[in-house]
């Protein structure tokens, strides 16, 4: 299947700075990338979908303008977290896609663990 | 709206031995059903899929699922676990047309022992 990584693999920061995590597929190009949150022992909760060239389309609840997503081309999407405090502190998964189907396969990322204190 | 369930949360089996998890789907019509594997430090990858046609599905690790509507489950089964196969896996569900996003399960955590 296709690569995607995902930079850094863990961050820790202080509370009320921000944090910007990149996602990268590396062999295919990504018409569509998806951001996940995960908490311990939960499931995988969609935040935010994003298309190339367009803006994301967030989930319920989800605050854009505390999680920033910007998807400039085909390989890279990146996940901003501003003024991040300590409940932002979980696991962060992307997964990239060469459609807006789930007949397209996801291929993901293996995670992004923040911490902040 | 779609949904998921997975309700053993841990598995413990024997090396060797046969495994079956479960997975019950919410949805309106027939979905797209999967089931995908997370390993520490790995991204999760995607055991197997169904889409449409025969309803017993094989993917990759020796592992199958059978689709069955009357009781909208894909179970995942394996005839003979591996010590490797200890991770998390995870059910998901997709809508069958348009724009879709994936609703994924809770997670069951395959433990296997010696």
């Amino acid at each position: 299947g296709a690569v995607v990584s995902q930079h850094p693999s863990w961050v820790i920061c202080k509370s009320g700075t921000s944090v910007k995590i990149e996602c990268r597929s590396l062999d295919f190009q990504a018409t569509t990338m998806f951001w996940y949150r995960q908490f311990p022992k939960q499931s995988l909760m969609l935040m935010a979908t994003s298309n190339e060239g367009s803006k994301a389309t967030y989930e319920q609840g989800v605050e854009k303008d505390k999680f920033l997503i910007n998807h400039a081309s085909l390989t890279l999407s990146t996940l901003t977290v501003t003024s991040a405090h300590p409940e932002d502190s979980s696991f962060y998964i992307c997964s990239a896609s060469s459609g807006t189907s789930s007949y397209n396969e996801q291929f993901f990322g293996p995670g992004t663990r923040l911490t902040v204190l | 709206a779609q949904s998921v369930t997975q309700p053993d949360i841990h598995i413990t089996v024997s090396e060797g031995a046969s495994l079956e998890l479960r997975c019950n789907y919410s949805y309106g019509a027939t979905p797209y059903l999967f089931w995908y594997v997370q390993s520490p430090g790995q991204g999760l990858q995607l055991l197997l899929k169904y889409f449409s046609g025969d309803t017993l599905v094989q993917g990759i690790k020796g592992f199958e699922a059978e689709f069955k509507r009357s009781q909208s489950s894909f179970n995942l089964r394996k005839p003979s676990v591996h010590w490797s196969d200890a991770a998390e896996y995870f059910c998901a569900v997709g809508a069958s047309s348009g724009y879709s996003t994936l609703t994924f399960g809770k997670g069951t955590m395959l433990l296997v022992s010696p």
